[in-house]
């Protein structure tokens, strides 16, 4: 069965001090992985995606298959980083593209 | 259009009434898809359209909750007898298939129901 689990709730850490949101999965074949977010008063969003490994905003994040992990890195919060973030996955060429998402991180940084 | 369009934004309803929300995507998205999203669930799936017809209709609570989509384009979810369970904010997106690999999905801003 295809889950998403993001073990935390709520992520709170003072600006400038790296931050990590953790992502586990579970999917038996190859999986996209995404990070989508959801500032205050606005719509969800995608954030990245693995495929493409860039770094938006300074966030980056790795697919470990070993560890079936997707975990969003930044070295340096900044307030404005204050968001719901939410890990989601879907299957490579199948499905219509949907996801599967987790529960979400409120990631509160403080000034 | 701008992005992708829901409504009603809010609505409020008496437990038993039936409610309709309605989802206008992207024009030439080919994909729609419906989430719920309550607190502490997340975000939970509910239906996906490829054009007028639906793949996957696995995420529906149960027989009370029905969509359907029109055209390639606009796209209804109907919960019929409304249950407080159901209180929630019901989330529209829609994407572009085509590509090799899965297409960013763009949301609406969401239909608030409550159920009173």
């Amino acid at each position: 069965a295809q889950r998403v689990t993001q073990p935390e709730k709520l992520l709170s850490v003072f600006k400038g001090a790296p931050v990590e949101l953790k992502c586990n999965y579970s999917y038996s074949g190859s999986p996209e992985l995404f990070w989508y977010v959801q500032y205050s008063r606005q719509r969800l969003q995608l954030l990245l995606r693995h495929i493409s490994r860039e770094s938006i905003k300074g966030f980056t994040a790795d697919l470990n298959k070993g560890e079936t992990s997707f975990h969003l890195k930044k070295p340096f919060a900044q307030e404005e980083d204050s968001a719901m973030y939410y890990c989601a996955l879907s299957g490579f060429y199948n499905q219509g593209g949907k996801l599967i998402f987790g529960q979400g991180t409120e990631l509160s940084v403080k000034p | 259009g701008a992005g992708v369009s829901q409504s009603p934004s809010n609505k409020v309803t008496e437990k038993g009434k039936d409610v309709e929300l309605r989802c206008d995507p992207i024009s030439g998205h080919t994909a729609l898809y419906w989430y719920r999203q309550s607190l502490g669930q997340g975000l939970e799936f509910l239906i996906y359209f490829q054009g007028n017809s639906a793949p996957d209709k696995s995420g529906l609570p149960s027989d009370r909750f029905s969509a359907e989509r029109t055209g390639g384009s606009v796209s209804t979810l109907t919960i019929q007898r409304t249950q407080q369970e159901d209180s929630a904010v019901y989330l529209c997106a829609s994407s572009y298939l085509g590509g090799r690999y899965t297409g960013e999905l763009f949301f609406g801003e969401g239909s608030r129901l409550t159920v009173l």
